[in-house]
């Protein structure tokens, strides 16, 4: 299986703020890797796809890069309805789908 | 309006198994992977498994042997049965889907429902 690992578990920033969280993958990936948000009591909500790709509605301070095992999602300009927690997923056609374990974005 | 909506009881008994079923409404059926993922008390996400449209299933192998997924799509429906549960099973289950074909997915989980949560004790 792949694993992903995200860093940091837990971030904290103020708004206005700048923030990369970085996730890894085990084996390439290319770049069939999303991003998530989620706050509490709610289903997670798409951000990111293909690594870059951002989904329709998102605000554009959420951007994503990376390819192969390596892949970062950067908020630039935090805004409080940001802090959540975020994951990301590969779905590579192989492979199971996995997870990585979360990083809690919180107020500083 | 597209809508994922997850229905079963809320309290099983250990070693029984859960089921669940994920309703889908105005969304169409084809050219997608519907998904479960779960989420244990404070912890994070863990996908279950998918199906494809044509029938098609994959399974977190960590799973694998409990796990079975159908589709009755002619009642716009998809159903979760994990097998033996125990206390470690207890989470909110989400249903889930993402676009693809029947070799790969290409976007990722775009459509969840609300989850629904279940708890394994006697």
């Amino acid at each position: 299986d792949i694993q992903m690992t995200q860093s940091p578990s837990t971030l904290s920033a103020s708004i206005g703020d700048r923030i990369t969280i970085t996730c890894r993958a085990s084996q390439s990936i290319v770049n069939w890797l999303a991003w998530y948000q989620q706050k509490p009591g709610k289903p997670p909500k798409l951000l990111i796809f293909k690594a870059s790709y951002l989904e329709s509605g998102v605000p554009s301070r959420f951007s994503g890069s990376g390819s192969g095992t390596e892949f970062t999602l950067t908020i630039s300009g935090l805004q409080p309805e940001d802090f959540a927690t975020y994951y990301c997923q590969q779905y590579i056609s192989y492979s199971p789908y996995t997870f990585g374990q979360g990083t809690k974005l919180e107020i500083k | 309006q597209e809508q994922l909506q997850e229905a079963g009881p809320g309290l099983v008994k250990p070693s029984e198994t859960l089921s669940l079923t994920c309703t889908i409404s105005g969304a169409p059926i084809s050219s997608y992977y519907w998904n479960w993922v779960r989420q244990a008390p404070g912890k994070g996400l863990e996908w279950i498994g998918n199906i494809f449209y044509n029938g098609r299933t994959k399974y977190n192998p960590s799973l694998k042997s409990r796990v079975a997924i159908s589709g009755d799509f002619s009642k716009n429906q998809f159903s979760l049965r994990l097998s033996s549960v125990t206390a470690a099973d207890t989470a909110v289950y989400y249903c889930a889907r993402n676009y693809g074909d029947s070799g790969s997915s290409y976007f990722g989980m775009d459509l969840w429902g609300q989850g629904t949560a279940v708890t394994v004790s006697s």
